[in-house]
């Protein structure tokens, strides 16, 4: 089984409407995260969370809110979803324990469409 | 500002060796990681320099140097597989930042 999982994979949703998605993982990790790609601008990051109480906003979380249900849970909410939030969506997670690497596992990303 | 500038694609012969350059405009950061990406894929860990020096992992190695503000990534022996995007990345104030990626296209 994979250790960071993301529902769904794929979403066409339209204009106005509320959408979330999730991650969830079973490498025991504090830490999660919330990233967005698109072509040409590398992974940017939207939300993170240290533990389930720690929220804290990234680059660019205008238009987004996250919640972190669980350790091992952590949603991603739009609230109305705009077409140009059409990306590639990634959860990830790391271990504090990692000390300053802070090596990020990805899940397997959701491709989110805006019509 | 915090900005990691790399080569937007890189071309290269299977069989050789490529580098793919990272230099940045940050300081007070820990150390410098790279990251592959497959098409259709999610990123993978690849290195993590925390000293200035070579890293090196099989065939992949990664050099920093923190007095230049300059890093890379040389991969050797290439392989088709080893076609795919990379991304170094720096942890700072408790963030990863990423670079915008560099596109490996390897010929036959």
């Amino acid at each position: 089984d994979a250790d960071v999982t993301q529902t769904p994979r794929n979403r066409i949703t339209k204009t106005g409407k509320r959408i979330m998605l999730e991650c969830s993982q079973t490498k025991g990790h504090d830490r999660m995260y919330w990233y967005r790609q698109d072509p040409g601008l590398g992974l940017r990051l939207i939300y993170y969370s240290f533990d389930v109480k720690d929220i804290n906003k990234g680059e660019i979380s205008d238009g987004y809110s996250v919640s972190r249900q669980a350790q091992a849970k952590f949603s991603l909410s739009l609230e109305s979803a705009i077409p140009n939030q059409t990306a590639l969506y990634f959860c990830a997670t790391s271990d504090r324990l990692a000390g300053r690497t802070d090596t990020q596992y990805f899940g397997p990303g959701t491709r989110l469409t805006v019509l | 500002g915090q900005s990691l500038e790399q080569p937007s694609e890189v071309t290269a012969v299977e069989g050789a060796i490529v580098q793919i350059n990272c230099t940045y405009q940050t300081s007070g950061f820990y150390g410098l990681s790279w990251y592959q990406q497959h098409d259709g894929g999610a990123p993978t860990f690849l290195s993590y320099n925390g000293l200035d020096g070579l890293e090196e992992t099989g065939r992949f190695s990664s050099f920093l140097s923190r007095s230049d503000s300059y890093g890379y990534l040389l991969l050797q022996e290439l392989q088709m597989k080893d076609s795919a995007s990379y991304f170094c990345a720096v942890w700072r104030d408790d963030k990863i930042i990423f670079g915008k990626g560099t596109r490996l296209h390897i010929l036959p």
